[in-house]
């Protein structure tokens, strides 16, 4: 079945440090790839998508490319913030246009100033 | 144009009592989601409704939880005989029909004593 793996927290950087975060998947076919951001105490949004091989999904000063070669959606920020310091999901959804999604673990970063 | 509404926000029941949690979708949304998210961890899939259907419920309990989505009016995540380990945050998420990307609610963090 679908899975997706992602970099265990909790991580914390300095302020304008540079940001990854790691995720891989396992899918059948060619899913759709998402970045969700949960703040303490709230919903998750969304803060980027990618829907094939190769787009790179942006939002925010975030990004994250879609590499069907390593199943890959790294997230990286060249120059991160205290308002960064959440919690970051990835999640996949196949194709299909109606399936769920499945998420990772959850990534909690916090930013120092 | 309205998000997914979830209410109540907070919930706070007693070990065996009942606890309903509502979900109006996004307009225009016919596709609904259920997820629960237990303290420090991901996001969980429960079960997937269309209006008047159940599509999927591979995440739902055996026991003691049902959920619907009629035809007018909010889904209801429905919990018999709380106990504590119910205790969770509690999203729901919408989708057009063979819309990508699914869109979540603030949640009902629900808290049984």
């Amino acid at each position: 079945g679908d899975s997706v793996t992602q970099m265990e927290g909790p991580v914390t950087l300095s302020e304008e440090a540079f940001l990854t975060i790691n995720c891989t998947y396992t899918a059948t076919g060619y899913p759709s790839l998402f970045w969700y951001v949960q703040y303490p105490g709230e919903g998750l949004q969304l803060l980027l998508k990618a829907t094939k091989a190769d787009d790179k999904g942006s939002n925010k000063g975030f990004e994250a490319t879609y590499r069907k070669e390593t199943t890959s959606f790294h997230l990286e920020k060249g120059s991160v913030q205290v308002s960064d310091s959440a919690v970051y999901f990835c999640a996949l959804r196949s194709k299909g246009g109606n399936e769920k999604l499945t998420f990772g673990t959850g990534t909690r970063l916090t930013i120092i100033p | 144009n309205a998000g997914v509404m979830q209410n109540p926000r907070h919930l706070v029941r007693r070990r065996g009592q009942e606890a309903r949690l509502r979900c109006s979708p996004m307009k225009g949304h016919s596709h609904v989601y259920w997820y629960r998210q237990l303290p420090e961890e991901g996001l969980k899939f429960m079960v997937y409704l269309q209006k008047e259907n159940i599509i999927d419920e591979s995440g739902m309990p055996k026991e003691r939880f049902s959920a619907e989505f009629p035809k007018e009016g909010p889904s209801i995540l429905r919990i018999q005989q709380v106990v504590r380990g119910d205790s969770a945050a509690y999203f729901c998420a919408s989708s057009e029909s063979g819309e990508n990307t699914i869109y979540f609610g603030e949640g009902s963090w629900l808290t049984v004593v």
